[in-house]
């Protein structure tokens, strides 16, 4: 166990919905990742917030927003889903303060979406 | 661009067989690189990392030896069981003010058959 939580574990909905993932980083975590895996293009960073704020942004679509919450919870939102959405979506955690060599990634055990 | 190449698979192994998974990167900088593993249905844990040349990382008989002069992180086991099987991901890390996203490799599933 990681101490990454992500909320729900399976999704099922219909193209052009709008859906909200969340993510409870590991205590003490100030940063928040997020990545999607697909079969096509693999592992691609989405975006990271640190302490609240967004850090870097990575292969996210415009339908795609994230944001990090006072108490450093983390939800990112997909709307006018497409078939091509459906993918596992992980969040990971890392201390984050200085980043650096040092600042290891722990992951979540993922959300997995399904677009009908 | 910085980017991560691993040999494709699937790896087939008898149970004891020596594993090795090749992973070479590019990288703008000085990266930390990293070994993920993805057991089936479950997220990805982190199985051991270098930060530096040389560097050796290891974990649960798993080894890996940062070697800057051919840009290659090759992931290292004596003895596999049928346990080991999973998805392993090679990943590297720049670390530039703070933003340290990962950068994934494709991914290489290895099976071991007893």
């Amino acid at each position: 166990d990681s101490g990454v939580t992500q909320t729900p574990k399976h999704l099922i909905t219909a193209t052009g919905q709008r859906v909200t993932l969340r993510c409870s980083p590991r205590s003490g975590d100030l940063s928040v990742y997020w990545y999607q895996q697909s079969l096509d293009q693999g592992l691609q960073f989405l975006i990271q917030y640190y302490n609240g704020e967004e850090r870097a942004k990575g292969n996210i679509l415009e339908r795609f927003s994230a944001q990090q919450f006072p108490d450093l919870h983390s939800e990112l939102n997909l709307s006018s889903l497409e078939l091509g959405d459906s993918a596992l979506y992980f969040c990971a955690s890392s201390v984050g303060q200085r980043g650096g060599p040092t600042d290891t990634q722990y992951f979540g055990p993922g959300t997995r979406l399904t677009v009908l | 661009g910085n980017s991560v190449t691993q040999m494709e698979g699937p790896v087939t192994l008898s149970e004891e067989a020596f594993l090795t998974i090749n992973c070479t990167y590019t990288a703008t900088g000085y990266p930390s690189l990293f070994w993920y593993v993805q057991y089936p249905g479950e997220g990805l844990q982190l199985l051991l990392k270098a930060t530096k040349a040389d560097d050796k990382g290891s974990n649960k008989g798993f080894e890996a030896t940062y070697r800057k002069e051919t840009t290659s992180f090759h992931l290292e086991k004596g003895s596999v069981q049928v346990s080991d099987s999973a998805v392993y991901f090679c990943a590297l890390a720049l670390w530039n003010s703070g933003n340290t996203p990962l950068v994934f490799g494709k991914g290489t599933r290895l099976s071991v058959i007893a």
